[in-house]
Parts: C-alpha cells; sequence; structure tokens
C-alpha cells in the first residue's frame, strides 16, 4: 500500500490565496520530500524535511512535519497561476538496508485568475 | 552540471515489440531509481539500481520487465512483448545517496499500440 497519502485529491482556489495540502504516511521515516509536476512533465523537487525538523521555510513554501501523526503539510503562500501543479509527497522507506523514495497519489492545484 | 536525461521522450511500440528506456543520472550520481506514472495518478516504484547491481526490485513486474545500470553508460529499462497495459511515463531519478533528495528526468512516455 502507499505510504504516502496526500488530502485533498484536488484543490481550486484564487490567485493569492493560500494552499495547504496534506500528506499522511503509516511507517517511521527518515525523511519526507515534497514535489511539483506540471502537466505531462517529470518532477521538481521542492523540500526535504528531515525527521527531526518540524518546520522547513523556501520561499513562499512552507513545510511541516508533525511526526506523532504521521503527517506532513505543504503551505504555498500567495499563490500564483504557475502554481498550477500536481503536488506530491514522498517518504523513505526501508528495504534490505536501502532507501527508497514512496510517492502518494498527489493533489492536483489548480489557480483561478 | 546537466540533469538526469532520460530518452527517448516519446516512444510508439506495437504489441509484442520491446521497448528500451534509457536514463543517464546526473554527474556523481550514483543511484538510479525507475518510476512508471498512469495518467492522473502518481508515482509506483519499480526498481532502484547502483551501479552494476539492483538493490530493490519489489516494483517490477515479475515477467517481461527488466533494468540494468552498468558501470558505464546509462540506466536500462527494457520491457519485452510489450503490451497496450506498459503504456504509461516512465520516469527515472537519480541521487547522489540513498538518503537524500532525488532528482528527476522529463520522462518517457510509452505508447503500446
Amino acid at each position: 500500500s502507499q505510504q504516502g497519502e496526500e488530502d485533498p485529491q484536488a484543490l481550486s482556489i484564487q490567485e493569492g490565496e493560500n494552499a495547504t495540502m496534506n500528506c499522511s504516511y503509516k511507517t517511521s521515516i527518515n525523511n519526507l520530500q515534497w514535489y511539483r509536476q506540471n502537466s505531462g512533465r517529470g518532477l521538481v523537487h521542492l523540500i526535504l524535511i528531515r525527521s527531526n525538523e518540524r518546520e522547513k521555510h523556501s520561499g513562499r513554501l512552507r513545510v511541516t512535519l508533525d511526526t506523532s501523526k504521521k503527517s506532513s503539510s505543504l503551505l504555498i503562500t500567495a499563490s500564483r497561476a504557475a502554481d498550477t501543479a500536481s503536488y506530491f509527497c514522498a517518504t523513505d522507506a526501508l528495504f534490505q538496508g536501502a532507501q527508497k523514495l514512496v510517492f502518494g497519489q498527489g493533489t492536483r492545484l489548480t489557480i483561478n485568475p | 552540471n546537466a540533469g538526469v536525461m532520460q530518452n527517448p521522450r516519446h516512444l510508439v511500440r506495437r504489441r509484442g515489440q520491446e521497448a528500451r528506456l534509457r536514463c543517464s543520472p546526473m554527474k556523481g550520481h550514483s543511484h538510479v531509481y525507475w518510476y512508471r506514472q498512469l495518467p492522473e495518478e502518481g508515482l509506483k516504484f519499480m526498481v532502484y539500481l547502483q551501479k552494476e547491481n539492483i538493490i530493490d526490485e519489489s516494483g517490477m513486474p515479475k515477467e517481461r520487465f527488466s533494468a540494468e545500470f552498468p558501470k558505464e553508460g546509462p540506466s536500462i529499462l527494457r520491457i519485452q512483448q510489450v503490451v497496450r497495459g506498459d503504456s504509461a511515463a516512465y520516469f527515472c531519478a537519480s541521487s547522489p545517496g540513498d538518503r537524500t533528495e532525488a532528482f528527476f528526468g522529463q520522462g518517457t512516455r510509452l505508447t503500446v499500440v
């Protein structure tokens, strides 16, 4: 089963508003990453937050991590039309001593001008 | 420093033919991951390789699919006797280590006709 699950599956807001997406996972992690994917394109890495961190910022992005609830949130402030994309969280899953990234189904974000 | 390079970007194959997807990781990256993405879905892990070794192939179908990452040259994902259900976008990612961020290529879109 998927390690990371995003919520909501789809989100549509007006330009300038803030967008919040959530991710829940099931097992212990070393880090959690957020990626963006524009339609038909590859994934772009946004932020990596380690299990001993609670919050991280990058420009208009703010990521929080609550390991007790096994959840993370991605906040995009002052959204722009160019933020329209799918956003995925990815958690590392341990397999025979090696880590691999496991992705959720993503949140499809639409910013309306 | 060029990013992760995948080729071809688009590949059309008839049922029963073979598909070969190539991935050149970023310079200095020795870890390669392959993922498959169906339309409107998240990325499904397929295989994790290091130079000349398959570390984790738990997401690979047991038949027709194989992957390699030779000492020299790109990583290859090979699909034999393709069927329509193999139609998807295949993404490759590379990282310098197994607990660091992964960088994705633009993907290869395979269409089986």
